[in-house]
């Protein structure tokens, strides 16, 4: 069962920020919020995981809503290297629950 | 440097011919897991390995086997190919600390395979 709906596509220019939306109405308090790309056919990467509050680093910021059931992923300049599947995955910090990628959103920086 | 690597990269061979993918990593980690990845379908887990000779069944399991015989590898064995397992195919681990594992998986290459 999907536990996270992300929109299937979106545009962003190239300098622009890009916001990735995901839904999880459905988690539960001790489960993060994760999100991973995935630059065509290469391996998916880490970006970056929150709990509640917002979290930033080099590559994104996360914007996670107060009731939790919904977050944002943000690129701050999207460069035309950012194109990429971009999955929200929602899993429990503890135990040995592994990843479940959805379908992701897949994001275009255009020039 | 940290990574996580597999060979072959691209494969084409025929139904029934055994074969083996392997997967490596040099970060110590102890979490290992084979991905699969097919269109419309997404990334699918195959099995993982929490530790050295502990390994178990993830979502679609069927017509794989692995083993966990050193804590750096993690090697994907296909007895029997058949076309069906035709796919883009991925190697991850991740460190594992006081019976979690911990947030960031690092994922390899991949394999493409091709079964005729």
């Amino acid at each position: 069962d999907a536990k996270t709906t992300q929109p299937p596509s979106m545009d962003c220019a190239e300098g622009r920020a890009a916001n990735l939306p995901c839904n999880h109405s459905t988690i539960s308090g001790n489960e993060y919020v994760y999100w991973y790309r995935q630059i065509h056919s290469q391996g998916p990467q880490y970006i970056i995981h929150g709990l509640k509050n917002n979290e930033t680093n080099e590559m994104a910021s996360l914007i996670i809503t107060e009731d939790r059931k919904s977050s944002t992923l943000i690129l701050s300049h999207a460069t035309l290297r950012d194109t990429a599947v971009y999955y929200c995955i929602v899993r429990p910090r503890s135990g040995n629950t592994p990843l479940v990628f959805g379908k992701g959103t897949r994001l275009s920086v255009i020039a | 440097e940290a990574q996580v690597t597999q060979n072959p990269r691209y494969l084409i061979t025929v139904t029934g011919k055994k074969l083996t993918v392997t997967c490596s990593q040099n970060m110590n980690h102890e979490y290992m897991s084979w991905y699969r990845q097919d269109p419309g379908l997404g990334l699918r887990q195959i099995y993982y390995s929490m530790n050295v000779e502990v390994t178990d069944k993830g979502d679609v399991p069927e017509g794989y086997k692995v083993s966990r015989k050193e804590k750096r590898n993690f090697p994907l064995i296909l007895e029997s190919p058949s076309p069906n397992q035709t796919s883009l195919y991925f190697c991850a681990s991740s460190l594992r600390k006081a019976g979690t594992i911990t947030d960031t998986q690092y994922f390899g290459p991949g394999t493409r395979l091709t079964v005729l």
